[in-house]
């Protein structure tokens, strides 16, 4: 079956500009979950989502960032005035269950110029 | 502080060689240990899920996880050159959410030479 996917790969935006970036998780899982990696470091938290809600945002850097699900399956992933420093990977991951195994996308990788 | 603590390498081993990853963590609250696999450019990739103290083997890697001392190791065996990678561990607690968060370590960048 299939993993899940983000998209774009890629993208390359400039400072102060508005970027989405788009998680497809597995089928069927119900949790999903953000991250984001800056270069040689770990992924870091940003958000949880169980279903269509919101469980836990305590990882979201300040209120530019903004997630939504809104069926309970895609994510999308909301940055304004976007900044240098938001320069990263993304990560989307997805569980069946909550104690589940997380398994994570591809990424994207995000550059502000 | 931060909470897992992990060597970031660079690690270089000849091929055949057993490797030893490791990671020290502060939060007893951690339950749940995995280490992860990560190629250039790519996601990471599950390798191994433990729940609480204990040993877990899986082909050539086994993971240890010593809760007293918050201690986690992976070490692999008759190490391969398609074992170079970073390895990533990460913690999980439980939450009133039923799940929560994962809590990486830096990663260790890992090569292993023919």
């Amino acid at each position: 079956g299939a993993g899940v996917s983000q998209t774009p790969s890629n993208k390359v935006t400039e400072k102060g500009k508005y970027v989405e970036l788009r998680c497809d998780p597995i089928s069927g899982h119900t949790a999903l979950y953000w991250y984001r990696q800056s270069l040689g470091q770990g992924p870091e938290f940003l958000i949880y989502f169980q279903g269509t809600g919101a469980a836990d945002d305590s990882g979201l850097p300040n209120d530019r960032f903004f997630a939504v699900r809104p069926e309970g399956s895609v994510s999308t992933l909301k940055i304004q005035r976007t900044e240098r420093g938001d320069s990263a990977v993304y990560l989307c991951a997805s569980s069946q269950d909550p104690t589940d195994t997380q398994y994570f996308g591809p990424g994207t990788r995000l550059t502000v110029l | 502080q931060k909470e897992v603590e992990q060597d970031p390498g660079p690690l270089s081993v000849p091929e055949g060689a057993i490797v030893s990853l490791n990671c020290t963590y502060s939060n007893s609250a951690f339950q749940y240990f995995m280490w992860y696999r990560q190629y250039s450019r790519k996601g990471p990739e599950l390798l191994m899920y433990t729940y609480s103290s204990g040993n877990k083997e899986d082909g050539r890697f086994t993971a240890q996880v010593d809760k007293s001392s918050k201690y986690i190791s992976l070490f692999i065996r008759d190490s391969q050159p398609s074992d170079s990678a970073t390895y990533l561990c990460a913690m999980m607690g439980i939450s009133n959410f039923g799940n929560e968060k994962l809590t990486f370590g830096t990663g260790t960048r890992l090569t292993i030479i023919p």
